[in-house]
């Protein structure tokens, strides 16, 4: 079956525009997470959505950063004015709600701001 | 707020040894993940524990819990060049915080 698809897979951007990327998580998953990945770093959380709950917006850095997920489904990733150091990998999740649930995730998408 | 803390961050061993990767968290939870990264991949599930005393094997990894000391340990048994890849432990119930990962590198 399908797994967690992300989009754009590569994105080159120049310093001050603003970028969009999109996670469709697997089918039926009601929990959705993104995370920021720097070089050779570990996974900064950024934001979780489960449900129709108000989202866990905790991680986002600045308030150039903002998410939202339309219909309990797809979710954009939105930043605003990017800078240089918002380059990173975008890894988007999903899991089923409730114990013992296995968090699966997408390939990421790669930001790199020139 | 929840820290998450691997240990080593660096391991090169040399296969058919055996060796142990430690995550501490900092407060309660009953929900410990681990993950494989291979360079320019993304995470791959390996385990997910759930209870105090929970023991998953897999082939030459086994993970375990202790949710009173707040440790997961993942341990590698007779290592072997394949499993070169950094490892990360996160730990939540909704929110999921990843350690900082330990990279693996297994010299033939």
């Amino acid at each position: 079956g399908a797994g967690v698809s992300q989009s754009p897979s590569n994105k080159v951007t120049e310093k001050g525009k603003d970028v969009e990327l999109r996670c469709d998580p697997i089918s039926g998953h009601t929990a959705l997470y993104w995370y920021r990945q720097s070089l050779g770093q570990g996974l900064e959380f950024l934001i979780y959505f489960q449900g129709n709950s108000a989202p866990d917006k905790s991680g986002l850095p600045s308030d150039r950063f903002s998410a939202e997920r339309t219909g309990g489904s797809v979710s954009t990733l939105t930043i605003q004015r990017t800078q240089q150091e918002d380059s990173a990998v975008y890894l988007c999740a999903s899991s089923l709600r409730g114990a013992g649930n296995t968090i699966y995730f997408g390939e990421g998408s790669w930001l790199t701001v020139v | 707020e929840l820290k998450v803390e691997q240990n080593p961050l660096f391991l090169s061993m040399q296969e058919g040894k055996n060796y142990t990767i430690y995550c501490n968290y900092s407060t309660t939870s009953d929900r410990l993940y681990w993950y494989r990264q291979d360079p320019g991949k993304s995470l791959e599930s390996l385990f997910v524990l759930l209870s105090n005393g929970a023991v998953k094997q897999e082939g030459r990894l086994m993970a375990s819990l202790d949710t009173k000391a707040r440790l997961s340990t993942l341990h590698i048994t007779a290592a072997v060049h394949d499993l070169s890849a950094t490892y990360f432990c996160a730990v939540g119930d909704d929110k999921i915080i990843f350690g900082k990962g330990t990279r693996l590198h297994i010299l033939p």
